[in-house]
């Protein structure tokens, strides 16, 4: 199966600051990836949808300028947490889809963010 | 509605017993069906991939399509400690949007 890597998979950091995770796609080309956040036991909660070369197109109330989205090449996007507070803290997870016509989702080990 | 309805459980089975995962979907646009498992703080992992109409097998995994009811099952057979986890239904519709169900809780007890 498709392969996505995403790292870091723990990250804590201080309120204030920026972080950044990475999603790449190790051996496919990926032209749409999709940004999830999970609570815990619940389901997955799309963020943003990340095109290749082009803005990402957000979810309603997530902001964009809080989550930064950069999808630079066909292998890797970038979301970064920018000034993050303790209610960001949370489960994020990259995919990416592969097939004729992109039927098949692939997911990353997912970052799990602690601001302190 | 939601795209996509799951029980969330919790689900929990003695070692060796047949699991039956369940979901329904409401829109009837042309679509994938997919079935994911969701070990604890780890990315979903892509288990059964479907878009027609029947059952579609992979080893101890069933995967079960009933468009006229608008029905998607998932069959474990064997159970094993090690399939304990969340299970996750997905559909696909035309375009590129993908609708999860929230999630069933799985626990095989040894």
């Amino acid at each position: 199966g498709a392969v996505v890597s995403q790292h870091p998979s723990w990250v804590i950091c201080k309120s204030g600051t920026s972080v950044k995770i990475e999603c790449r796609s190790l051996d496919f080309q990926a032209t749409t990836m999709f940004w999830y956040r999970q609570f815990p036991k619940q389901s997955l909660m799309l963020m943003a949808t990340s095109n290749e070369g082009s803005k990402a197109t957000y979810e309603q109330g997530v902001e964009k300028d809080k989550f930064l989205i950069n999808h630079a090449s066909l292998t890797l996007s970038t979301l970064t947490v920018t000034s993050a507070h303790p209610e960001d803290s949370s489960f994020y997870i990259c995919s990416a889809t592969r097939g004729q016509t992109n039927e098949k989702l692939f997911f990353g080990s997912g970052t799990q963010l602690s601001v302190l | 509605q939601k795209e996509v309805e799951q029980d969330p459980g919790p689900l929990s089975v003695p070692e060796g017993a047949i699991v039956s995962l369940n979901c329904t979907y409401s829109n009837s646009a042309f679509q994938y069906f997919m079935w994911y498992r969701q070990y604890s703080r780890k990315g979903p992992e892509l288990l059964m991939y479907t878009y027609s109409s029947g059952n579609k097998e992979d080893g101890r995994f069933t995967a079960q399509v009933d468009k006229s009811s608008k029905y998607i099952s998932l069959f474990i057979r064997d159970s094993q400690p090690s399939d304990s986890a969340t299970y996750l239904c997905a559909k696909k519709n035309t375009g590129n949007q993908f609708y999860f169900g929230t999630g069933t809780s799985l626990t095989v007890i040894p």
